[in-house]
């Protein structure tokens, strides 16, 4: 199957740093990828949709200016963190939407995700 | 009612039980259907896609009930590997966007 990286796969940081966090689809353009976050016990919860050459759009309650994102080109979207504190602490993934050339249903595929630790 | 439910477990059975769930969904218009697989600590993978009635893949096996709007997922003679957390995905209608369920907790137990 497709393949998605994501980088780091583990940050620890101080209250108030940025964090940033690359997600790549290797084998495949990928126009929309997602963003993730998952609380301990809890399921995956949409971030925000990030689209190729235009902005993010994000999920209700989801602060744009503090979680800013970077579609650039068709292969790499990026997360920032900013001024993080410990309550973002959690697990944040990505996905790339796969669109079959054939047509039909189209898949998403996800990264392995990235722990953060706000100290 | 939320978009999608699961219920969340934990089962706990015996190595070689069968064992089954639900997930119910609540916009009538989805047209198909995801079953993922989590591992503690790790991402999602794709088990089995749903678009009509149902789906078998080995000991796995999907149905989807419409009419009731519920999608199952049945899994025959158990491993100790099928441990894990399935979440039920359903696609929002209008978008590329999908809903997660919250996910059933499986424990194979030896």
């Amino acid at each position: 199957g497709a393949v998605v990286s994501q980088h780091p796969s583990r940050v620890i940081c101080k209250s108030g740093t940025s964090v940033k966090i690359e997600c790549r689809s290797l084998d495949f353009q990928a126009t929309t990828m997602f963003w993730y976050r998952q609380f301990p016990k809890q399921s995956l919860m949409l971030m925000a949709t990030s689209n190729e050459g235009s902005k993010a759009t994000y999920e209700q309650g989801v602060e744009k200016d503090k979680f800013l994102i970077n579609h650039a080109s068709l292969t790499l979207s990026t997360l920032t963190v900013t001024s993080a504190h410990p309550e973002d602490s959690s697990f944040y993934i990505c996905s790339a939407r796969a669109v079959p050339a054939s047509g039909g249903i189209d898949t998403q595929y996800f990264g392995p995700g990235t722990r953060l630790t706000v100290l | 009612r939320k978009e999608v439910e699961q219920d969340p477990g934990p089962f706990n059975v015996p190595e070689g039980a069968t064992v089954a769930f639900n997930c119910t969904y609540s916009n009538s218009a989805s047209q198909s259907f995801f079953w993922y697989r989590q591992d503690c600590r790790k991402e999602p993978k794709l088990l089995m896609s749903v678009y009509s009635s149902g789906n078998e893949d080995g000991r796995f096996t999907a149905q989807l009930n419409r009419a009731s709007q519920y999608i199952s997922l049945l899994i025959r003679d158990s491993k100790l590997s099928d441990s894990a957390t399935y979440l039920c995905v359903v696609p929002k209608a209008s978008a590329s966007k999908i809903i997660f369920g919250s996910g059933t907790r499986l424990s194979i137990r030896p």
